[in-house]
């Protein structure tokens, strides 16, 4: 099992642009979902999605839109980029059997100049 | 909304010696999970342990457990014969059971000292 993978390591963007952070598991697990983490601050939820084709905002949705079209695959949109959108993007997943534990994905580096 | 305070920004310990990591969080909910995870230098955010709050025992891996005291909200991470590959930051996370939003503390950064 490679777990959670995410694409690309590492992007640099500038304002405006649009990108989509791509992030995929091989373990069946029905909830997945995206975060994000800033210096100083631990991670918080940006969406999440309980199975395909289900999927709602978390704490801070703003400037992202989600979509899950599979159990596999979570893409993270960012439709037009801005400078406050610089960080570090995770995914994670769950699997129902799980108790509740998440396993996240090795992070994208987002810098938006 | 839940909080979860971490109030030790760094720590620092003497490689074999013990460190406790502390952690807060507020709820009021009687159902839910602890987690401590380690994020090394990689930032890859790897689970280090897990306690349920329904569970009165202490939950134990290898040279890390906890100290979950509910009544008083308090989740503390102890390591044991501290190593070199024990330097990281360590986040202490909150989940309601059923609920789709873990909730993370600002991290403590340990330090190892050869």
């Amino acid at each position: 099992n490679a777990g959670v993978t995410q694409t690309p390591k590492f992007q640099v963007l500038k304002t405006g642009q649009s990108m989509t952070l791509q992030c995929a598991q091989d373990m069946n697990h029905e909830y997945m979902s995206w975060y994000r983490q800033d210096p100083g601050m631990g991670l918080r939820l940006i969406h999440y999605s309980v199975g395909a084709g289900i999927t709602d905002q978390g704490e801070v949705p703003n400037g992202y839109n989600v979509s899950r079209s599979t159990t596999e695959d979570f893409p993270l949109r960012l439709l037009s980029a801005a400078p406050s959108q610089t960080s570090v993007y995770f995914c994670a997943s769950r699997g129902t059997s799980e108790l509740e534990t998440q396993y996240f994905g090795p992070g994208t580096r987002l810098l938006v100049l | 909304a839940q909080t979860v305070t971490q109030s030790q920004p760094e720590m620092s310990v003497q490689e074999a010696e013990t460190v406790t990591l502390s952690c807060t969080y507020d709820t009021s909910e009687s159902d839910y999970y602890l987690f401590w995870y380690k994020q090394p230098p990689s930032r890859q955010m790897i689970l280090v342990i897990r306690q349920e709050a329904y569970k009165q025992q202490n939950a134990t891996e290898n040279r890390f457990s906890v100290n979950f005291q509910k009544a008083a909200k308090s989740f503390s991470l102890k390591i044991s014969d501290s190593q070199l590959g024990d330097a990281a930051m360590y986040f202490c996370a909150y989940v309601g059971t059923g609920a789709n939003n873990l909730f993370f503390g600002t991290g403590t950064r340990l330090t190892v000292i050869p």
